[in-house]
């Protein structure tokens, strides 16, 4: 079975910041890879996703991801974050053909104005 | 287009009792599925329903159980109830099973177990 690891759980920072969040998946075979997002009070939303083509992907809110498959990593990016961005961003990984979502811990993003 | 809806969203229930849960994904979306969420596990998968079959099932004990029915419509039940079982439910509906799918999410079904 896919794992998925997510580290520094807990991420502080201030206004205009730069944001990198690392993910690293344990699977074998070609996957679909997605980051989601829970802001405060709200259900799960989907950030950005990789199937396929261009290993950069851009996403919602000015958010970036990069798959490298032969670190078996997909970390996300945000040059400079702002308030709204305070969530807890889940990475998370299906083997292709499969929607079994393998979730990361998760990291809880705190963005201090 | 409405999102996924869960009912309902809150209940609070006693060790040893039984509890059925209700998803109603996306229209024309297939695939359900149910993952737990709590402080301590995270998230995690119970199982995936795609026309009517269970497709595939994660590491919960036979009390977990679920059901999709002709319209997509889901249910999953928890049978005797522990205090263990309190966590967010979460249902999620895609398009298709197979391939490259993106799930969508609703809010949740609270459950309390005192």
């Amino acid at each position: 079975a896919q794992s998925v690891s997510q580290h520094n759980h807990h991420v502080i920072l201030s206004e205009a910041a730069s944001l990198e969040l690392g993910c690293n998946y344990s699977y074998g075979g070609t996957v679909n890879l997605f980051w989601y997002v829970q802001y405060p009070g709200q259900h799960l939303q989907l950030l950005l996703k990789y199937f396929s083509g261009d290993p950069l992907v851009k996403g919602i809110k000015g958010f970036e991801a990069e798959f490298i498959k032969s670190k078996f990593s997909f970390n996300l990016r945000k040059p400079s974050v702002q308030w709204s961005d305070t969530a807890e961003y889940f990475c998370a990984v299906t083997p292709w053909g499969n929607n079994r979502l393998a979730f990361g811990k998760g990291n809880q993003v705190v963005v201090i104005p | 287009k409405a999102g996924v809806t869960q009912t309902p969203r809150y209940l609070i229930k006693t060790r040893g009792q039984q509890v059925t849960l209700s998803c109603s994904p996306i229209s024309g979306h297939r695939s359900v599925s149910w993952y737990q969420q709590t402080p301590g596990q995270g998230l995690q998968f119970l199982f995936e329903y795609f026309s009517e079959t269970q497709r595939n099932k994660g590491n919960f004990p036979g009390r977990f159980s679920g059901r999709q029915f002709s319209n997509s419509r889901s249910e999953m039940n928890v049978s005797t109830l522990e205090l263990g079982d309190s966590a967010l439910y979460l249902c999620a509906s895609s398009l298709a099973g197979g391939g490259a799918n993106e799930q969508f999410f609703g809010p949740g079904t609270r459950l309390t177990v005192l």
